[in-house]
């Protein structure tokens, strides 16, 4: 199962908008509503920030949002802000009945 | 509240395994399954395998054959031991509750395993 294919890194200035996307196959992404996206500041554990293409845990701000076409997630950040950087990744249930993520996005905030 | 206390950094010689284990608490052990992931320095998150608390496990193919993953109800942990290190393996790994749908909503804090002769 390949990683799932992400930018390497995106970048916003404060307040702006920016679009990480996620590509997968029909064996994954394609397959299933079964997407979550995370964050990873440096040095920490992984944070879950949407799960099953886009919903929000709670605490989560309504900032984070999710979406999905065919093949390719995307997660968008809406009002960046300074804590927002960090490391971002994707993964998907596949039809292998194991889980993948992707190679992840290091996102600046300008 | 939950909690995933992974143990403490270990260091390993080439061709030696290594036994990772994962505490759990705050929440009831056997309902939920537990992911083990790794992440090498400066690299992304991989996914190693699942086990359910009765210690059925669905491994990922790059780790069959070195990596064996258990629990033990009695004390509500969980351990991951990979066979046959290589300095590849040295990684930071991490358990991660399964939901009980199909994502990670808890994680351990991580235990670097350093492989070097």
């Amino acid at each position: 199962q390949s990683a799932l294919t992400q930018p390497p890194s995106v970048s916003g200035s404060p307040g702006q908008s920016v679009t990480i996307s996620c590509t997968g196959s029909s064996s994954d992404i394609g397959n299933y509503n079964r997407v979550s996206w995370y964050q990873q500041p440096p040095g920490t554990a992984p944070k879950l920030m949407i799960y099953e293409v886009s919903n929000r845990p709670s605490g989560v701000p309504d900032r984070f949002s999710g979406s999905k076409s065919g093949n390719t997630a995307s997660l968008t950040i809406s009002g960046l802000q300074a804590e927002d950087e960090a490391d971002y990744y994707c993964s998907s249930y596949t039809t292998s009945r194991t889980w993948v993520f992707g190679g992840g996005t290091k996102l600046t905030v300008l | 509240q939950v909690q995933l206390v992974q143990s403490g950094a270990e260091v390993k010689k080439p061709g030696a395994s290594v036994k990772v284990s994962c505490k759990a608490s705050g929440y009831t052990f056997t309902s939920y399954y537990i992911h083990w992931v790794r992440q090498a320095p400066g690299q992304g998150l991989e996914w190693m395998g699942v086990i359910n608390p009765s210690g059925g496990t669905t491994v990922a193919q790059k780790f069959q054959g070195r990596v064996t993953m258990t629990s033990d109800t009695s004390t509500s942990t969980f351990y991951m031991e990979l066979s046959s290190l290589k300095s590849e393996d040295t990684a930071v790994y991490y358990c991660a509750r399964n939901s009980g749908w199909y994502y990670a909503d808890y994680w351990g804090q991580g235990t670097l395993v350093t492989v070097s002769s």
